[in-house]
């Protein structure tokens, strides 16, 4: 079993749309969790952190957090084509262990 | 100005070439990181130092040398590599290893092996 995994994908919604993007984890001593953005051929750039179970919310963006579940979520909300890539799920560990998850590709179609 | 700056952005070279790839943090950062991205594939860690100490090291073939002089300063240094190494050469750091902040990355090393 991956330390973190994530939806195979890929995933594509209409414009307009909800994404929901899930990731699970097995370390129960986990504590810090993020979502990055990857466009093709660039580098990942942070979109989220969650600390604490419940909801996050930015902008289009809302995290969701739950720790007895192992389990965090990202929902794109309004999605737009510019929100076409890969996003990754991360994890940090108490034991000072990040690892990331293999990612989902979404696509928005106009 | 980006916080992790990498150099060169683009390395073309021969199997018998030696090359070095430069990554330089100015966040004040304690750990450094390495990740090789191959076309299309997920990020796969390389190398792992934290406070200059090197704390993990991902069953990396040795043709792929780290070093870290400084926590602002890390480096690696290919020899004799193989087609399959062509990728996307990533370096990251964060506050610490693990803990409650994120990796900040660099823009990355585009890597072509002739």
């Amino acid at each position: 079993q991956k330390e973190v995994e994530q939806n195979s994908g890929p995933l594509s919604v209409p414009e307009g749309a909800i994404a929901s993007l899930n990731c699970t984890y097995s370390d129960r001593g986990s504590q810090s969790f993020f979502w990055y953005r990857q466009y093709s051929g660039k580098s990942p750039e942070l979109i989220m952190s969650i600390y604490s179970n419940g909801d996050k919310e930015d902008g289009r963006f809302t995290a969701q957090l739950n720790k007895a579940s192992q389990y965090v979520s990202l929902l794109i909300r309004d999605s737009q084509p510019s929100d076409s890539a890969t996003y990754l799920c991360a994890v940090n560990t108490n034991a000072g262990k990040s690892t990331f998850g293999d990612g989902t590709t979404l696509t928005v179609k106009p | 100005e980006t916080g992790v700056t990498q150099t060169p952005r683009h390395l073309v070279m021969g199997m018998t070439n030696k090359k070095s790839l430069k990554c330089e943090q100015h966040l004040g950062h304690n750990a450094m990181y390495w990740y090789k991205q191959s076309a299309k594939k997920p990020l796969e860690l390389m190398f792992v130092y934290n406070f200059k100490e090197q704390t993990e090291n991902n069953s990396v073939p040795s043709r792929f040398s780290p070093e870290c002089p400084n926590s602002s300063h890390l480096f690696l240094h290919l020899h004799t590599l193989q087609p399959e190494d062509s990728a996307l050469y990533l370096c990251a750091s964060s506050q610490e290893g693990g803990g409650r902040q994120p990796q900040h990355f660099g823009d990355g090393t585009r890597l072509s092996i002739l």
